[in-house]
């Protein structure tokens, strides 16, 4: 989506940590969702953040700043499993083109 | 678990066939949407509903329409495929934000892989 900006893609070690930054536009804030697409699979919700500030649950957490208009989803202790895209969705119909992520051994 | 189906799963059609796609849900959402989405591509929305008799059009949505008579149902129509219309594509659903609704997500069906000879 155009109103939506994260890397292309992020390579990390399995067991390692990754940050994947995400900014948007800031008019009409809905909220900010993150999900998670395996490849040649539907995507599935990860995490929500209207406040700022941070969600964790488990090895994941999202961080939130309305002012800037930046989002962050961190994704700790890597598995080979979380090989996957993560798009990040202000919910307003617009996708993010997503991150790539890609743990190596 | 997201009860939101689709169906075919696969689907080879040959040029010029009129098909469509079903999308169903029995979670009461109200809002629905179909995506298309190419490998390795972001989701481009299509068509969306916020509620019975009521549809728009997303970004992509030429050559295609949708119909949302009830609030579980909402298929998608090609009136004559093409082969630019092979591709996947993602049906979700999602609540409206209220009482007992503190996260509005998106859940998405299974897809439809579609292949146009």
């Amino acid at each position: 989506g155009q109103n939506i900006d994260q890397p292309t893609e992020m390579t990390a070690t399995e067991g390692a940590i990754v940050q994947i930054n995400c900014t948007y536009q800031t008019s009409g804030f809905n909220g900010l969702f993150w999900y998670q697409q395996h490849a040649g699979e539907a995507p599935t919700f990860l995490s929500y953040n209207v406040l700022d500030g941070l969600e964790e649950k488990g090895r994941f957490s999202s961080f939130l700043s309305r002012s800037k208009g930046y989002s962050y989803l961190l994704l700790k202790e890597l598995q080979m499993k979380d090989s996957a895209s993560y798009l990040c969705d202000e919910g307003k119909l617009q996708f993010g083109a997503g991150t790539q992520v890609v743990v190596t051994p | 678990e997201a009860d939101i189906y689709q169906t075919p799963r696969y689907l080879v059609i040959g040029t010029g066939k009129k098909i469509t796609l079903e999308c169903s849900q029995t979670m009461g959402h109200d809002k629905m949407y179909w995506y298309q989405q190419d490998p390795g591509m972001e989701l481009h929305l299509i068509h969306y509903s916020y509620g019975v008799n009521s549809t728009e059009k997303g970004d992509l949505s030429s050559e295609s329409t949708v119909s949302r008579i009830r609030t579980e149902h909402f298929p998608l129509t090609l009136e004559s495929a093409r082969p630019s219309h092979t591709s996947q594509y993602l049906c979700a659903s999602q609540p409206k934000l209220g009482t007992g609704t503190l996260v509005n997500e998106q859940f998405f069906g299974p897809g439809t892989r579609l292949t146009v000879l």
